[in-house]
């Protein structure tokens, strides 16, 4: 069974510190990882997908970064926008297409 | 252009009444999926359609829970007998399934779903 467990549950933050988010994962083959950020009230919003080990992307102040068994999400110098709680998901190989998320990473960034 | 689009985005309800929850995906999505989120946790998978067929319901927790998405676009979630315990976030999300494309999928505001 596919298993995803981020941590730490909660981050809290003063703005411009510097921190990661990890998101741990058991799957029999990695089709894809992807990470969404979901504010209060609102459904996921897409930031990243990671196909392979050893690849990363960035976007602003996020870099995400992956091996064969976790992601990070690296957060540069955030500022209290970057509040959010986020989430983290995989897809195996073998024909689903079903996604497993993790309960997700809540961020909270202090001015 | 759109994304993908949920109504309503608030429902209340009482225990044992009939709901229908309604996801418009975004245009030329093949692929249509809805969860269920509740606090604290990350989305869990309900069932997904490729284009008008349910390709996987295996998420559906009992047989009160139905979708259906009658011309490939346009789906609704239907829930009898509601529970207190259905009370849920109920995102959709909606991806290409161009081949080579990648599987991102994009995902609605969500209706939120208080049964009393």
């Amino acid at each position: 069974e596919d298993q995803v467990t981020q941590s730490p549950e909660a981050l809290r933050l003063q703005e411009g510190e510097s921190s990661s988010l990890n998101c741990s994962y058991t799957v029999s083959g990695l089709r894809g990882l992807f990470w969404y950020r979901q504010d209060p009230g609102k459904g996921p919003e897409f930031l990243f997908t990671l196909y392979s080990a050893g690849e990363e992307k960035e976007k602003e102040r996020l870099k995400a970064t992956l091996t064969k068994k976790e992601s990070f999400l690296h957060i540069t110098a955030p500022k209290p926008e970057d509040s959010a709680t986020y989430l983290c998901a995989v897809q195996a190989t073998g024909g689903s297409y079903i996604p497993t998320f993790g309960r997700g990473t809540s961020l909270i960034v202090h001015p | 252009g759109a994304g993908v689009s949920q109504t309503p985005s608030n429902k209340v309800t009482e225990k044992g009444k009939y709901v229908e929850l309604r996801c418009d995906p975004i245009s030329g999505h093949t692929a249509l999926y809805w969860y269920r989120q509740s606090l604290g946790q990350g989305p869990e998978f309900l069932i997904y359609f490729q284009g008008t067929g349910a390709a996987d319901d295996s998420g559906l927790p009992n047989d009160r829970f139905f979708a259906v998405r009658p011309e490939g676009s346009v789906s609704t979630l239907k829930i009898q007998r509601t529970e207190r315990g259905d009370s849920a976030v109920y995102l959709c999300a909606s991806s290409r399934r161009d081949r080579g494309y990648q599987e991102t999928q994009y995902f609605g505001p969500g209706t939120r779903l208080l049964v009393l």
